[in-house]
């Protein structure tokens, strides 16, 4: 139990497009998710918290018009990357908080997106 | 503000030989920690988690943790290492907010290196 999913696992993308990444909740509701970003050899920053029904909240210097997020049902929320630049490319990680007592997250795969 | 300091950015350690990864923390209120462990390219698998009770916390792949009050340490350890514990290993926090969700401070991450 507790399956996060994420896709697409990799993408590659021109400057300047959108790139959409999906985070589901296989096997459990989740009222709140989590996106994560993680650079190369570094470790994971929280970027915002996905609250379903209602805005996102945004850590402090993450844009919240470049990095759009959507929590839309109780198992999906979605990240989408507006505009990307090279930058933007990173290791892009969800989790869902979920779990007996709501105090664990379960995390996805991970997405890497490259933008030439 | 929370935070988490993992001091040492590789361990190594004979194949068979017990390890150490080291963990302290900074957060108001009551902590609760988790150690993940992440191979290249992928998600971050959940190890363990100390939020109430024993100080000593068993996990899995027979890994556990000891939560040090008066130290503010959450130091990983395992009795004999394998080969195949080789990975990057994170240490994270979330203050106890009486029922907030709140996202994860991850540790830089350690890389554990085990050698046959």
């Amino acid at each position: 139990g507790a399956v996060v999913s994420q896709h697409p696992s990799r993408v590659i993308c021109k400057s300047g497009t959108s790139v959409k990444i999906e985070c589901r909740s296989l096997d459990f509701q989740a009222t709140t998710m989590f996106w994560y970003r993680q650079f190369p050899k570094q470790s994971l920053m929280l970027m915002a918290t996905s609250n379903e029904g209602s805005k996102a909240t945004y850590e402090q210097g993450v844009e919240k018009d470049k990095f759009l997020i959507n929590h839309a049902s109780l198992t999906l929320s979605t990240l989408t990357v507006t505009s990307a630049h090279p930058e933007d490319s990173s290791f892009y990680i969800c989790s869902a908080l979920g779990g007996t007592t709501h105090n664990e997250q379960f995390f996805g795969p991970g997405t890497r997106l490259t933008v030439l | 503000a929370q935070s988490v300091a993992q001091p040492e950015d590789q361990v190594n350690v004979a194949e068979g030989n017990p390890l150490t990864v080291k963990c302290t923390y900074s957060v108001s209120g009551n902590p609760y920690l988790f150690w993940y462990v992440q191979y290249p390219n992928r998600g971050l698998q959940f190890l363990l988690k100390y939020i109430t009770g024993d100080n000593l916390v068993k996990g899995s792949y027979g890994f556990e943790a000891e939560f040090n009050k008066s130290q503010t340490s959450f130091h990983l350890k395992k009795p004999s290492a394998l080969v195949s514990d080789s990975a990057l290993y994170f240490c994270a926090v979330r203050a106890y907010s009486g029922g907030g969700a709140d996202g994860l401070t991850f540790g830089k991450g350690t890389h554990l290196i085990i050698q046959p």
